[in-house]
Parts: structure tokens; C-alpha cells; sequence
């Protein structure tokens, strides 16, 4: 069965560092998710991708995160520069297109750790 | 602000015990509604959901939720949980246009022998 690949899986890295997460969603899923979970909470969305495209960004802190899908593939969300309060689960998802009834397809996520 | 309110953080149960985890949300209008589970160790995973038709709607493992429009629910339920169905609960729901999927905060369910 096809999966959403994520890596690395954990990531512990000191505050003001660069830190980038990276995403395969299944194959042929024209939409992609980034999503950011607190220990706690449900997850809640980042950034979404149509092909290449941001659909919609409105929760990404702009300042120091950023996202990028070039080829409409994979997918790179990196945090520059990291803060404590950036330590969560960050968590990718597909679907095969973007109609909202769509079942979202999770990868295991990349757990970071911000000292 | 759109809102999805899951009341139960932690359940505990024994084996062969009904379930029922409730789930609220705050939008008017035409909503897609989501139960999606995470079995320790593995990912979120889908386990049912509902956007036209029969309201009362079955998912995978014997799941079952019924939505209600004019109480803003879409409560969970099972008539007998096994010590598998030991996981996290995730109520989320989105409207028919092109908007976020919104996550409670979910459900710990622990079920014993």
C-alpha cells in the first residue's frame, strides 16, 4: 500500500537554527498538506499545495517558515530561525486532488525538538 | 472562528463496553465531517466520514457515527470496544468549498481487559 513518506523522523536542534523537513506524498496525489500538531492537540494545517502552487499559507508564520513543492512532487518545509516554541510534530498529508470530501492520507511525521 | 470541540480527552474503558465520543463544530453551512484514529505507533489514519446522504454513516473495525445537523454533531460509536481500539480520536471537519480541515483537540481512548 502507498504511503506518505517523511524525513528525518526526529530532529533536536538548538533555537536560532535552520531546520528542514522534507515530504514524498503518494504517487499521482495533486494536493499536499503540512500540518503542525502540539503534544495535546489535534493537528492544524500550515500550508497546502495544489501541484506546485500554495493554495493557502494563512496559518504559516511567513517570518520564519517557509514551503516549497518545485515539481509539484516532494515537498520541503524548513524554519529558519527555530524557536522553543516551535517543538511539535510536524506532520504531511496528500490527497489525490483537492475536493474537500477527500481523504487525507497521512505520513509518519518528523517529531522536532527545539533546545 | 470555526471550531471543532471533542469533550472527552481521556476514556477509559474494558473490553466488550459501548463507546460513544462526542463531537461539535461550530460552522454553518454545508460541512464534510471526519473521524480520523492514530494506533500508537502508527499514522493518522482515516476511519470514517460523511458528507452526503445517510447521515448515520459506517467505518472500518466496526465504527459508526451519526451526523446530526441540528445539534452541530457527529458523535462516535461502537458497541463493543476490544483492547485494540486503544488509540487517539481526531474529530475534523471542513466546509464544501476549498477550506482547511479543522482538527479537535481528540479523544484518548484506553480500553482494559
Amino acid at each position: 500500500e502507498a504511503e506518505v513518506a517523511q524525513s528525518p523522523r526526529y530532529k533536536i536542534t538548538e533555537k536560532s537554527q535552520a531546520v528542514a523537513f522534507w515530504c514524498d506524498p503518494i504517487s499521482g496525489h495533486a494536493t499536499l498538506y503540512w500540518y503542525r500538531q502540539i503534544l495535546g492537540q489535534g493537528p492544524e494545517l500550515l500550508v497546502q499545495f495544489q501541484d506546485e502552487s500554495v493554495v493557502d499559507d494563512s496559518q504559516l508564520p511567513k517570518d520564519r517558515f517557509s514551503a516549497e513543492r518545485l515539481k509539484g512532487v516532494d515537498s520541503t518545509l524548513k524554519i529558519q530561525p527555530a524557536e522553543l516554541g516551535d517543538s511539535a510534530m510536524y506532520l504531511c498529508a496528500s490527497t489525490l486532488s483537492y475536493q474537500p470530501q477527500e481523504t487525507q492520507y497521512f505520513g509518519p511525521g518528523t517529531r522536532l525538538l527545539v533546545l | 472562528a470555526q471550531s471543532v470541540s471533542q469533550h472527552n480527552h481521556h476514556v477509559i474503558l474494558s473490553e466488550a463496553a459501548s463507546l460513544e465520543l462526542g463531537c461539535n463544530y461550530s460552522y454553518g453551512g454545508t460541512v464534510n465531517l471526519f473521524w480520523y484514529v492514530q494506533y500508537p505507533g502508527q499514522h493518522l489514519q482515516l476511519l470514517l466520514k460523511y458528507f452526503s446522504g445517510d447521515p448515520l454513516v459506517k467505518g472500518i473495525k466496526g465504527f459508526e457515527a451519526e451526523f446530526i445537523k441540528s445539534k452541530f454533531s457527529f458523535n462516535l460509536r461502537k458497541p463493543s470496544v476490544q483492547w485494540s481500539d486503544t488509540a487517539e480520536y481526531f474529530c475534523a471537519v471542513n466546509l464544501s468549498g476549498n477550506t482547511p480541515l479543522v482538527f479537535g483537540k481528540g479523544t484518548r481512548l484506553s480500553v482494559i481487559a
